[in-house]
């Protein structure tokens, strides 16, 4: 069965620092890879997708991706932290199947120090 | 350009009220909609999906229902709300192939 893991639940960085966080999925193909925000009591805003092609894919917001088959990774980066980043992030696969149904990580909470 | 709405809010009920959680989409046809739940520190469940008007696919057996009345609504609902019904409740839309889905503002549902 496919699944998405975010091993990191909690991960706090400090305002200009640089941030990673990390994706594996399992999935018998070729994936369709997403990033999601969430603010708290908002919805989830798409930060970023990966479909085919160039493994490195830029995103909303200064952030950007990168595809790494063999490792079957989908990281999350940037290079400069905003405190207006402090949110949840979801890293989600698109099952196949006609819906195209999402499965999600189960979310890295991102705190930013001043 | 296209718009989801979901209401209300925020909604506080009794246990073993009902409940009604709709979800409309603007500026599209025919939609795939999904309604997810999120407990709190955890990530999104998915409960009901539909691919077209009154074509509603369960993902996990429940106290919940879901309806597609017209092309753009989705209705959540149910008839006797649980404790375990709490927690925040996002609908999703996409066209479809490989477009990703978009979200609602979601709903925060508390269960007193």
């Amino acid at each position: 069965a496919q699944s998405v893991t975010q091993p990191d639940i909690h991960i706090t960085v400090s305002e200009g620092a640089s941030l990673e966080l990390r994706c594996n999925y399992s999935y018998g193909a070729t994936p369709y890879l997403f990033w999601y925000v969430q603010s708290p009591g908002q919805g989830l805003q798409l930060l970023l997708k990966y479909f085919s092609g160039d493994t490195l894919v830029q995103g909303i917001k200064g952030f950007e991706a990168e595809f790494k088959r063999s490792q079957s990774s989908f990281n999350l980066r940037k290079p400069s932290v905003h405190w207006s980043d402090a949110a949840e992030y979801f890293c989600a696969v698109v099952l196949s199947g006609s819906a195209r149904q999402l499965t999600f990580g189960s979310g890295t909470q991102l705190t930013v120090l001043p | 350009s296209q718009t989801i709405h979901q209401w209300p809010a925020t909604l506080v009920q009794p246990v073993g009220s009902p409940l009604s959680l709709e979800c409309t989409v603007e500026g599209t046809s025919n939609p795939n909609l999904y309604w997810y739940r999120q407990a709190a520190g955890r990530g999104l469940q998915l409960l009901f999906y539909s691919v077209g008007i009154g074509q509603i696919s369960s993902e996990v057996p429940q106290n919940l229902s879901a309806s597609r009345p017209q092309d753009r609504q989705f209705i959540l609902s149910s008839k006797k709300l649980l404790l375990s019904d709490s927690g925040f409740y996002l609908c999703a839309w996409t066209r479809g192939g490989n477009q990703p889905q978009h979200f609602g503002d979601g709903t925060r549902l508390s269960i007193l």
